[in-house]
């Protein structure tokens, strides 16, 4: 079945780079996503990637995927403390989006 | 005025009692979605529905029931509320075009005592 796996928790400092990762299982998923959630709202998306590709950037934010490995992540560049939020990554399954735990950020300043 | 709205924002009720959580949407999309997010397990998706006609479980719809009464409305119900249906559940909607990008609500924040 369709699976998505994060790591619970980071912490950065101010100005660091920050990479969240995720791996998904379903292979034959055709977008991954990365959704923002700050506290008290719902998710928004951040950026997506279609499967075809290894790479995309969007100003500060780069997103690599490696389709062998089954591997998602997301880099934030020069972090702010208006970062610090819950990522989601996600997966396009069958029908619907199949979401991981989520990733806190914490940055510190 | 938000795309998506949830009422109500929060919620507080006893076990057993019957709950209904409302969705409205104007972005004019056919696909809507009910979420409920529990820490450390991210987001499970309870039900969704492709159109007016369509109503379609998802992972975790044991206890759940919704209706869907137009394209922009999607309606969740827990017909007698038990505690570990305590979390906080989002409306998402989409429209199926390229990326089928979700589109969420602020949430419910529901609690069961």
């Amino acid at each position: 079945g369709e699976d998505v796996e994060q790591s619970l928790f980071l912490s950065v400092r101010e100005g660091d780079s920050s990479v969240i990762n995720c791996t998904y299982t379903d292979s034959s998923s055709t977008y991954l996503y990365w959704y923002k959630q700050e506290p008290g709202a719902g998710l928004q998306l951040l950026t997506y990637i279609f499967s075809n590709m290894d790479m995309k950037q969007d100003q500060r934010l780069t997103v690599l995927l490696n389709k062998k490995d089954k591997h998602l992540s997301l880099r934030i560049a020069d972090t702010q403390t208006g970062d610090s939020a819950i990522y989601f990554c996600a997966e396009k399954g069958f029908q619907k989006l199949v979401f991981g735990t989520g990733t806190r950020l914490l940055v510190s300043p | 005025d938000a795309d998506v709205t949830q009422t109500p924002r929060n919620r507080i009720t006893k076990t057993g009692k019957r709950i209904m959580l409302e969705c409205s949407q104007t972005k004019g999309h056919d696909r809507m979605y009910w979420y409920r997010q529990d820490p450390g397990l991210g987001l499970r998706l309870i039900y969704y529905s492709f159109d007016v006609k369509d109503i379609n479980k998802g992972e975790i719809s044991d206890g759940y029931s919704v209706s869907r009464q137009a394209q922009a409305k999607f309606s969740l119900s827990l017909e007698s509320a038990i505690p570990n249906q305590t979390a906080l559940y989002f409306c998402a909607t989409s429209d199926y075009k390229d990326t089928d990008t979700q589109y969420f609500g602020p949430g419910t924040r529901l609690t069961v005592l």
